[in-house]
Formats: C-alpha cells, sequence, structure tokens
C-alpha cells in the first residue's frame, strides 16, 4: 500500500465547474497535510495546507481533512482553464519532517 | 518569504561524469533540506534528508554512493550525482525545511 494515494485522472471539468480531488493516507500519525499544485517542468507550488479536521477555505479553494478516514481532500470552486496542472497531495511523515507525495491527479479545465 | 535557490536549473552531461546541484537557502538557515527526484509523469519521490553537519539519511533503494549528498553549511546543500547514466536523467528537486518546506526551482539533469 502507498503512503499516500491519490486518483491519477485526467479530472476534466467544464470551467466555472468544481473539482473534487481526493486523497488518501496510511499513516496514523501525520499530522501535516497539504495540497500543491505543479506546472510541467516546474516545482511545486504551495496551494493549501491544513492540519486539523474539518474544512479550511482560501479563496476559491477548499481543503478537508478528515483523520478519522485519513482522507484529506481539496475542492477548486468557480474553476479556470489557468486551473489546469497536476495537484499532488502531500503528508508529514510522523515526526521526521519528511513530505510524501502522492502521484498526483492530472486537472483539466475545458473552456 | 523564505527562498532557496537551486542551480542549475537544467544540465546535459555525458554518461559516466559526475553532476553537482546545489541548493542555497537565501533568507532563513536550513537545518533541513529533503531531496527528491521526478521521472516525467510520476510524482515527487524522496530521496534523502539531510540535516546540516551530519550524514544524509537515505531512503529505502537510493544508492548513497551514487548520490552524494553534503550539507555542511545552513544555508548549503548539495547533491552529487556519480558516474551518471541515462536511467538517471531526471528532475530533482530540492525543500528546505524551515516554518514550512520551501521548495528549490528544480534541475533537469539529461544523461547522454
Amino acid at each position: 500500500q502507498k503512503e499516500v494515494e491519490q486518483n491519477s485522472g485526467p479530472l476534466s471539468v467544464p470551467e466555472g465547474a468544481i473539482a473534487s480531488l481526493n486523497c488518501t493516507y496510511s499513516d496514523r500519525v501525520s499530522q501535516s497535510f497539504f495540497w500543491y499544485r505543479q506546472y510541467s517542468g516546474k516545482s511545486p507550488e504551495l496551494i493549501m495546507s491544513i492540519y486539523s479536521n474539518g474544512d479550511k477555505e482560501d479563496g476559491r479553494f477548499t481543503a478537508q481533512l478528515n483523520k478519522a478516514s485519513q482522507y484529506v481532500s481539496l475542492l477548486i470552486r468557480d474553476s479556470q482553464p489557468s486551473d489546469s496542472a497536476t495537484y499532488l497531495c502531500a503528508v508529514n511523515s510522523g515526526n521526521t519532517g519528511k513530505l510524501i507525495f502522492g502521484q498526483g491527479t492530472t486537472l483539466q479545465v475545458k473552456p | 518569504g523564505a527562498v532557496v535557490s537551486q542551480h542549475p536549473s537544467w544540465v546535459i552531461c555525458k554518461s559516466g561524469t559526475s553532476v553537482k546541484i546545489e541548493c542555497r537557502s537565501l533568507d532563513f538557515q536550513a537545518t533541513t533540506m529533503f531531496w527528491y527526484r521526478q521521472f516525467p509523469k510520476q510524482s515527487l519521490m524522496l530521496m534523502a534528508t539531510s540535516n546540516e553537519g551530519s550524514k544524509a539519511t537515505y531512503e529505502q533503494g537510493v544508492e548513497k554512493d551514487k548520490f552524494l549528498i553534503n550539507h555542511a553549511s545552513l544555508t548549503l546543500s548539495t547533491l552529487t550525482v556519480t558516474s551518471a547514466h541515462p536511467e538517471d536523467s531526471s528532475f530533482y528537486i530540492c525543500s528546505a525545511l524551515n516554518y514550512g518546506y520551501t521548495f528549490g526551482s528544480g534541475t533537469r539533469l539529461t544523461v547522454v
């Protein structure tokens, strides 16, 4: 079992729709959870971090965390073509500080 | 904000040669640096963790004698790919742990 799992997609949504990205993780002691966006050939850029159960909103983005289910998600409202990218879920691994990434979900927002 | 400068951004080298990649934290001290490798259409795979002044810790399956990591100062960590081969061609990214994770811009290595 992979430590962090995502559906690789591609996930295709029309412009203006809500995109829902999901991630599960295996390490129950994980405390920090991150969503990154990565464009081809570029370094990942942080979109959201979340540390406690529930929802966290930042503009068009909402991260949701459920530690009991070991599940974290990212909602993108009013999706724009510029949101088309690979979205990486990352989990801090226990007390080591290591950041472990899922395989990423490719999002395509069609005009 | 925190910035990690990674150089070179791309490099082409001949098979059998060595390549050094540098990551510098410009406005903070990076006690811990993580090194990742990313193959096309795959995710970032953690290679090793380096802590200033001590030996790096390598992930399972990563050859420590091939991927030499030096973290001699709080602002500089280097990754040297020794005796590079075409299968080492990849995108290498560093990430410094400060109050969060600050990523370098990545190095595209092509071994011919």
